[in-house]
């Protein structure tokens, strides 16, 4: 079975903490994706990488930065936690980018304080 | 720009009774659309895609070009069925594909 597995379900850290989130895949893909999922605003992303080291800001990355140095693992990091960064953050994999077997991981909840 | 519309926010459906989630694009290229679903406590997974032309779980949607649209249809709707469901819209972005999302809807169906 295939799997994205983001190290935390849940997380709680105070503002101005440095954050890592945490995202391997077993499928041997290329294309690693996070999204923040927000009530009414839906997802939006923030970072993907289609290759390693290699990255590609989205739609909203201020306030994030992202590291791929195996194809496995794509991190996202807080670099200054802020109240306005509480959200769930899903991690997606997938063989092609344009969307055919998008595979998710189960998020983070992060709640920053 | 590129753009996925979902209008309603919170659907309340009877059990039994059709649904039906609108789904609107805006995009210049050709596009590929597709559902996703999460039900509660899951992991968000693909429902169907346009290019599929398949029925899951009941579930269709059709692209009309014409209308820019792509709204999930299911006749008769089921308690299983209750979830948060999302129109994505696949885009090119410098050069590489990537999927846009609108912004959910909630379906909640009533016993």
């Amino acid at each position: 079975d295939v799997k994205v597995t983001q190290s935390s379900r849940y997380l709680v850290k105070r503002t101005g903490e440095k954050v890592f989130l945490e995202c391997v895949q077993d499928m041997d893909h290329e294309n690693m994706f996070w999204y923040r999922q927000d009530p009414g605003l839906g997802l939006r992303l923030i970072y993907f990488s289609y290759d390693v080291k290699m990255k590609e800001k989205g739609d909203i990355p201020e306030g994030y930065s992202v590291s791929r140095e195996k194809k496995e693992r794509f991190s996202l990091i807080l670099e200054s936690a802020s109240t306005n960064q509480t959200s769930m953050y899903l991690c997606a994999s997938s063989l092609t980018a344009g969307g055919y077997g998008y595979t998710f991981g189960s998020g983070t909840r992060l709640t920053v304080v | 720009a590129q753009r996925v519309t979902q209008p309603e926010k919170l659907l309340s459906v009877f059990k039994g009774a059709p649904v039906e989630l609108k789904c609107n694009y805006s995009y210049s290229g050709s596009p590929e659309l597709f559902w996703y679903v999460q039900y509660s406590r899951q992991r968000l997974q693909l429902l169907l895609r346009h290019i599929s032309r398949e029925s899951i779980k009941g579930f269709t949607a059709d692209l009309n070009k014409g209308e820019t649209s792509f709204h999930l249809k299911k006749p008769f709707a089921q308690e299983e069925d209750s979830a948060m469901y999302y129109c994505a819209l696949s885009v090119l972005y410098y050069g590489n594909n990537r999927l846009a999302f609108g912004k959910g809807n909630q379906v909640v169906v009533i016993p």
